[in-house]
């Protein structure tokens, strides 16, 4: 695809349900970044993937939030036994390559309810 | 840890008129890349304009321009012209420069609006 695709687009869940959010990043791009952004506030970091491997994890709230990247390229964050504090939009992003000048496109985000 | 700090949450200007957004950031790195990002209501975060923090020269891009003060840690940007579709979310975002991808530090953002 031509960007950076997320789905679904809006998700409502009960509290302690599981989510799964999926993101696909550009063909080939090499890093892959995720980012919560609560309600009024700014994108905060999550996690990041070179390929397949998960480098940095240290943005996770908690042991319910897992991301994977099994093969490099789509990416799934799963949150376990939601709470109401998760709500918010969850942000993908990808790059080319692992270089820090290499510009981040960013998906369009999935809106997490947790009711 | 790096910080950016946005301190207007909503800022107006009339269309074909000029606006500044402020932000200042605090880090102990000398080396860093500082960036304006646009959030429509899309939620899309799209790239209005980057700074490398060794390049003494602001950055420009059409209407689009920023004022880039390193030792006082301040990086505003200046929106010229305005028209109707700048009205968005602003964020400024600091990023280390770092050897590989390094996550960026985001602001809690300025919310601008266009007014006829």
């Amino acid at each position: 695809g031509a960007g950076v695709s997320q789905s679904p687009r809006y998700k409502v869940a009960k509290r302690g349900q599981d989510v799964a959010l999926r993101c696909d990043p550009i063909s080939g791009h090499v890093s892959l970044f995720w980012y919560q952004q609560a309600l009024g506030q700014g994108p905060e970091f999550l996690t990041y993937f070179q390929n397949e491997a998960q480098l940095d994890k240290s943005g996770l709230p908690s042991d319910r939030f897992f991301a994977e990247r099994p093969e490099g390229s789509v990416s799934t964050l799963k949150i376990q036994r939601t709470q109401q504090e998760d709500s918010a939009v969850y942000l993908c992003a990808s790059s080319s390559d692992r270089a820090y000048n290499s510009p981040l496109h960013f998906g369009n985000g999935t809106r997490l309810t947790v009711t | 840890a790096q910080t950016v700090t946005q301190s207007q949450p909503e800022m107006s200007v009339q269309e074909a008129e000029t606006v500044t957004l402020s932000c200042t950031y605090d880090t102990s790195e000398s080396d860093y890349y500082l960036f304006w990002y646009k959030q429509p209501p899309s939620r899309q975060m799209i790239l209005v304009i980057r700074q490398e923090a060794y390049k003494q020269q602001n950055a420009t891009e059409n209407r689009f321009s920023v004022n880039f003060q390193k030792a006082a840690k301040s990086f505003s940007l200046k929106i010229s012209d305005s028209q109707l579709g700048d009205a968005a979310m602003y964020f400024c975002a600091y990023r280390r420069r770092a050897g590989t991808a390094s996550k960026l530090t985001f602001g809690t953002g300025t919310r601008l609006q266009v007014t006829l």
